[in-house]
C-alpha cells in the first residue's frame, strides 16, 4: 500500500531563516505531488505541483520554492522566512491513472 | 481555471440529525469530486467520493449526490454523532493528464454536532 511521509512534524523559526520541508511517497511511482499551505482556520492553498523529477509549477508568487530530486521526493524551501510563512503545510500525492489524493501529515511551522 | 464554492460555512446540528453541505463548480471538465474531513490538527482525510459517470454514492452514513448539468454536488451525512464534527472539504478535479490533476478546493465547511 501507499504512505506519505512528512517531516519535521513541527518546526519553530526565527524570521529571516532558511527552511526546508520534506515528503516522501512509498509504494507507487511517477505520482503527482502537491505541496499546500493551511493557515489557522482556513482551508486549503495550493503552492506546487510537480508531474515529474525536476517539474515544477509555481501556484502563487512567494518566498517558497520547491524540488523535485527524485520520483517520490518532494521538498519545500525557503532561504528567508517571513512571519506570514507560519501555517500547516501539506504534502499530497495522486497516482497518473488514478483518482484519489492522499494527504501527507503535516508540518506545523511556527514562523517567529 | 476551476472555481469551487462551498455553503455552508458553519453548521450546527443535533445528534441524530441530518447534515448536508453543498459546494458548486465551474469547470465542465472536472469529472471527480472528492469530500475530506479534517479534524483538529490532523491532515484532510478521504471519506468518500463521486465520478462524473454517476449520480449518488452511499457508503453508510455518508451520501453524495452529483448534478452535473447545474454543476453542483452535495454530501449528506444521517444520524450524526458527535464524532462528525470536524471541517469538511469538498474538491473538484480534472483528469490526470489534464491541469496535472489538481483538485481546487471549496473554503470548507465547520459541522459540530452538538449530543
Amino acid at each position: 500500500s501507499q504512505t506519505i511521509h512528512q517531516w519535521p512534524a513541527t518546526l519553530v523559526q526565527p524570521v529571516g531563516s532558511p527552511l526546508s520541508l520534506e515528503c516522501t511517497v512509498e509504494g507507487t511511482s511517477n505520482p503527482n505531488l502537491y505541496w499546500y499551505r493551511q493557515a489557522a482556520g482556513r482551508g486549503l492553498q495550493l503552492l506546487f505541483y510537480s508531474v515529474g523529477i525536476g517539474q515544477i509549477s509555481s501556484e502563487v508568487p512567494q518566498n517558497l520554492s520547491a524540488s523535485r530530486p527524485q520520483d517520490r521526493q518532494f521538498i519545500l524551501s525557503s532561504k528567508k522566512l517571513l512571519l506570514s510563512d507560519s501555517g500547516f503545510y501539506l504534502c499530497a500525492w495522486r497516482g497518473k491513472g488514478g483518482k484519489e489524493q492522499y494527504f501527507g501529515p503535516g508540518t506545523r511551522l511556527t514562523v517567529t | 481555471g476551476e472555481n469551487v464554492e462551498q455553503h455552508p460555512s458553519t453548521l450546527s446540528v443535533q445528534e441524530g440529525d441530518s447534515a448536508v453541505i453543498k459546494c458548486t463548480y465551474s469547470d465542465s471538465a472536472s469529472n471527480y469530486f472528492p469530500w475530506y474531513k479534517q479534524e483538529l490538527g490532523k491532515r484532510p482525510q478521504l471519506i468518500i467520493d463521486i465520478r462524473s459517470n454517476v449520480g449518488e454514492k452511499k457508503d453508510q452514513r455518508i451520501a453524495v449526490t452529483l448534478n452535473k448539468t447545474a454543476k453542483h454536488f452535495s454530501l449528506h451525512i444521517t444520524e450524526t454523532q458527535p464524532e462528525d464534527s470536524a471541517v469538511y472539504f469538498c474538491a473538484a478535479s480534472p483528469p490526470v493528464p489534464t491541469n496535472a490533476g489538481k483538485s481546487t478546493f471549496g473554503d470548507g465547511t465547520t459541522l459540530t454536532v452538538k449530543p
